[in-house]
């Protein structure tokens, strides 16, 4: 596609189900990294691919929190026994490697966890 | 903690009015962006100022960074009510590691 492609657009779950979100980058984009913003709040970083390998997974909250990317393109964030205070926007972006380039972002995916 | 931290956190200006935001940051960087938000969803890439660079123009923005001061200024000129929206710094510190947002600017320009 021409974007970032994220799924779902919202989630609603119950409290201790398993979640999973799908990120679909920019062809070729070989960066990839997934962010969290409760309302109003910053970005927080979750964790970060480069091609199918995770060179920083510092900002994963729990061990709950698990990501995979394969085949270098289309990527996973499964949250496993959500909690309430898991609800947030789960933001995707991708961007090529040489890191001298802008990120291009998803528009997210809402969960809320009852 | 958080690399890129803006200020103002709110910003509120008449249409036609300049707005500035600031961020300043804490290590030695390759580049810094900036990025709007619109309600609360995906953020879009403004423009990139690399650590060799002191002022970059794009449009009515206008950005400026000082290595020496860990700082860098977003100046949009002659703001219009759709200019409104929350404004992030982010801070690239090599190529190979990911970008670290601060906690944005709301502006609110009012027609």
């Amino acid at each position: 596609g021409a974007g970032v492609s994220q799924s779902p657009s919202n989630k609603v779950t119950e409290k201790g189900k398993d979640v999973e979100l799908r990120c679909d980058p920019i062809s070729g984009h070989t960066a990839l990294y997934w962010y969290r913003q409760s309302l109003g709040q910053g970005l927080e970083f979750l964790i970060y691919f480069q091609g199918n390998s995770a060179p920083d997974k510092s900002g994963l909250p729990s061990d709950r929190f698990s990501a995979e990317r394969t085949g270098g393109s289309v990527s996973t964030l499964t949250i496993q026994r959500t909690q309430q205070e898991d609800s947030a926007v789960y933001l995707c972006a991708s961007r090529t490697g040489e890191g001298v380039a802008g990120a291009f972002f998803g528009q997210g995916t809402r969960l809320t966890v009852v | 903690s958080q690399q890129g931290e803006e200020d103002p956190q709110a910003l509120s200006i008449q249409e036609g009015e300049n707005a500035t935001m600031n961020c300043s940051y804490k290590t030695s960087i390759n580049n810094l962006q900036w990025y709007r938000q619109n309600s609360g969803r995906g953020l879009v890439h403004l423009i990139l100022i690399r650590s060799n660079e002191r002022e970059k123009h794009s449009g009515r923005l206008r950005v400026t960074l000082d290595t020496s001061k860990k700082s860098s200024s977003l100046l949009i000129t002659a703001s219009r009510a759709a200019d409104t929206a929350s404004y992030f710094c982010a801070t690239d510190l090599s190529g190979n590691t990911p970008l670290v947002f601060g906690k944005g600017t709301r502006l609110s320009v009012i027609a």
